[in-house]
């Protein structure tokens, strides 16, 4: 069945520093690309999208590039902050799956700690 | 606007014990999905539902349930606790592909 996997935590930087965090997936069909995160006591958040091969994603500052040949979705970062410290998810929405909207398959998260 | 709202935030139960889980979507949202997170893991998807309709399941035991209301909130319900049920539940609602998490009810089955 569909999957994604992504590089186990925790990554510790230090302010300033570039940030990757890799993530690569397995699915049938042509799915579409998330990066949530969550900070502490809070919900998940939407960070960006991408719903087809060599999009880009972008947000705060936070890239990724859908990449159908190596069927990978990193996130990068050019200089992360403290205020960037929280658990990065990876997902894709399921292709085969019918229905109003499709379900997120989840990565089992990144935690990222920035150091000032 | 309002965002998913939950409710409880945290609840105790004991083993065996049945328990309700309430979501609230984001006005004019029709579509309510749950998610189960482990600590350490990532949300799996349990129910999604869409206008009322189980429009699909996720892989959990009968013991789960849930529905969805005329005004399109909708209640997770979990029967026969077990110690494992221990987690995050998650509520999302969906328009135009996107989903919208709420901040979840944190269960723990003791």
């Amino acid at each position: 069945g569909d999957s994604v996997t992504q590089m186990e935590g925790p990554v510790t930087l230090s302010e300033e520093a570039f940030l990757t965090i890799n993530c690569t997936y397995t699915a049938t069909g042509y799915p579409s690309l998330f990066w949530y995160v969550q900070y502490p006591r809070e919900g998940l958040q939407l960070l960006l999208k991408a719903t087809k091969a060599d999009d880009k994603g972008s947000n705060k500052g936070f890239e990724a590039t859908y990449r159908k040949e190596t069927t990978s979705f990193h996130l990068e970062k050019g200089s992360v902050q403290v205020s960037d410290s929280a658990v990065y998810f990876c997902a894709l929405s399921d292709p085969s799956y019918g229905g109003a909207t499709n379900k997120l398959i989840f990565g089992t998260g990144t935690l990222l700690a920035v150091q000032p | 606007d309002a965002g998913v709202t939950q409710s409880p935030t945290h609840l105790i139960k004991t083993r065996g014990q049945q328990v309700t889980l309430r979501c609230s979507p984001i006005s004019g949202h029709k579509s309510v999905s749950w998610y189960q997170q482990v600590l350490g893991q990532g949300p799996q998807f349990i129910f999604q539902y869409y206008e009322k309709e189980e429009r699909g399941r996720g892989n959990f035991p009968d013991r789960f349930s849930a529905r969805q209301f005329p005004n399109y909130s909708s209640e997770l319900n979990v029967n026969a606790l077990l110690l494992g049920d221990s987690a995050l539940y998650l509520c999302a609602s969906s328009s135009l592909g996107e989903q919208y998490f709420g901040p979840g009810t944190r269960l723990t089955v003791t």
